[in-house]
C-alpha cells in the first residue's frame, strides 16, 4: 500500500526566504505526482503536476522536482511571501493514474 | 476552466438524520468523481470513486450503506450521509476527472452533526 509522508509537518519562516518542502513515497511505480495548496477551511488548489517521465515542473516562484528512484519530490518556493501561508499537500497517483494518495501535509507560515 | 462546485458549503444536522452533498463539474464532463474526507489537522482520505452510470467503488473501511454515492450524470455526483452521527462530522471534498487523469477539486463541505 502506497504511503506518502511530508516533512516538516510545520514550518515558520520570515518573509523573503527560499524554502523547500519534502515529500516521500514508498511505491516508486507512480503515474504522476501533484502538489496542492489548501487554505484553512477551503478546498485544494493544484499548484504543479509532474508526470512520471518528467524530472521537474516550474510555475512562477514554485519549482517541483521528482526523483522516482529515491521515492522523493520537493517543492521549492522562492522569495516566500505572507500570502504563501497555507498547508501544502503532495499526492501521487498509482494504479493506472486514477487514484491519489495524499501526504500528511506541511503547514507553512510566512511571517512579516 | 475545470471548475468543480459543491453544495452546500457547510451544513449542521441533528444526529440520526441524513444529509446530501452535491458535487458538480461546471465546464467539463466528469467521467470519474472522487469523494474524500478530511478530519481536522489530517490529510485527505479517499472514501470512494464513482464512474458515471455505474456503482461506486468504496475504499476499505468505508461503509457503502452509510455513505451513498450516486453519479447519475457526467456533471453531477451526490454523497448522502445516512443516519449521521457526531463522528461523521468532517470536511468532505469531491474531485472530478475528465479524459485526463488530472483531478479538479471542489471547495469542500463542512458537515457538523449535533
Amino acid at each position: 500500500k502506497q504511503e506518502v509522508t511530508q516533512i516538516p509537518a510545520a514550518l515558520s519562516v520570515p518573509e523573503g526566504e527560499n524554502l523547500v518542502l519534502n515529500c516521500s513515497f514508498t511505491d516508486s511505480a507512480i503515474y504522476n505526482l501533484q502538489w496542492f495548496r489548501q487554505d484553512p477551511g477551503k478546498g485544494l488548489t493544484s499548484l504543479l503536476l509532474i508526470q512520471s517521465s518528467q524530472r521537474e515542473q516550474t510555475s512562477g516562484r514554485l519549482n517541483a522536482s521528482l526523483d522516482k528512484s529515491s521515492g522523493r519530490s520537493t517543492l521549492y518556493i522562492a522569495a516566500s511571501q505572507p500570502g504563501d501561508s497555507a498547508t501544502y499537500l503532495c499526492a501521487d497517483s498509482t494504479g493506472g493514474g486514477n487514484k491519489l494518495t495524499f501526504g500528511t501535509g506541511t503547514q507553512l507560515k510566512v511571517e512579516l | 476552466g475545470a471548475v468543480v462546485s459543491q453544495h452546500p458549503s457547510w451544513v449542521i444536522c441533528k444526529s440520526g438524520t441524513s444529509v446530501k452533498i452535491e458535487c458538480r463539474s461546471l465546464d467539463f464532463q466528469a467521467t470519474t468523481m472522487f469523494w474524500y474526507r478530511q478530519f481536522p489537522k489530517q490529510s485527505l482520505m479517499l472514501m470512494a470513486t464513482s464512474n458515471e452510470g455505474s456503482k461506486a467503488t468504496y475504499e476499505q473501511g468505508v461503509e457503502k450503506d452509510k455513505f451513498l454515492i450516486n453519479h447519475a450524470s457526467l456533471t453531477l455526483s451526490t454523497l448522502t450521509v445516512t443516519s449521521a452521527h457526531p463522528e461523521d462530522s468532517s470536511f468532505y471534498i469531491c474531485s472530478a476527472a475528465g479524459d485526463t487523469y488530472e483531478q479538479y477539486f471542489g471547495p469542500g463541505t463542512r458537515l457538523t452533526v449535533t
